[in-house]
């Protein structure tokens, strides 16, 4: 199985900071890399698709970037609503894994 | 507009039988360009792929090794749904269960309400 892992586990950061979470897999995943954004109660929301595809209707200030190994996630200037946890997921193979998630708070 | 809408009970009993139903509304469960899946989401492993069920030319399964000797998923065409069915349930497949859509380029775009299942006598 690949293994995803992410870091930092958690961040507090203000409104309007840019912010960065990293998320590594245990093999070359080439570009088979998603984000998801969970909310407390609600399902996971696709945020990036194919390591670095914003999914359609989301702001511009989501971004990802990577390839084999190691992807980020970006956030450009961070927004009350940003508040959330964030999980990786690689779909290059199966089972298909999840990182453990990054728990965004605001300031 | 594609929508998932989860049924099932709640509390299972162990060694029971856990079974959910996942309805597809704006798509087909036997679309060749996409995939359902089961996921489950639990503090102690997190979000957990279970397996996934699509149509191409004929059916095909997946199944995760964790649970491959007690699962089944299965699509309905004729309600246009398809279920979760995990056996010999213990309390440590306590969980939020997740159905959700898998696109061509393999990204989780749609996803049902999930559903809090508890197993205990």
């Amino acid at each position: 199985d690949i293994q995803m892992t992410q870091s930092p586990s958690s961040l507090s950061a203000s409104v309007g900071d840019r912010v960065t979470i990293t998320c590594r897999a245990s093999q070359s995943i080439s570009s088979y890399l998603n984000w998801y954004q969970q909310k407390p109660g609600k399902a996971p929301k696709l945020l990036i698709y194919a390591a670095s595809s914003l999914q359609s209707g989301l702001p511009s200030r989501f971004s990802g970037s990577g390839s084999g190994t190691d992807f980020t996630l970006t956030i450009s200037s961070l927004q009350p609503e940003d508040s959330a946890t964030y999980y990786c997921q690689q779909s290059y193979s199966t089972p298909l894994t999840f990182g453990p998630g990054t728990k965004v708070d605001i300031k | 507009q594609v929508q998932l809408q989860q049924s099932g009970p709640g509390l299972v009993k162990p060694s029971q039988t856990l079974s959910l139903t996942c309805a597809i509304s704006g798509d087909s469960v036997s679309s060749n360009s996409v995939a359902w899946i089961w996921i489950r989401q639990s503090p102690s492993r997190g979000l957990e792929w279970l397996g996934r069920t699509y149509y191409r030319s004929k059916w095909y399964n997946d199944y995760a090794v964790s649970v491959k000797s007690r699962i089944t998923i299965n699509p309905d065409t004729s309600k246009n749904q398809f279920s979760l069915q995990l056996n010999s349930v213990t309390p440590e497949d306590t969980a939020v269960y997740y159905c959700a859509r898998v696109r061509g380029d393999d990204a989780f775009d749609i996803w049902g309400q999930g559903t809090m299942v508890t197993v205990s006598s």
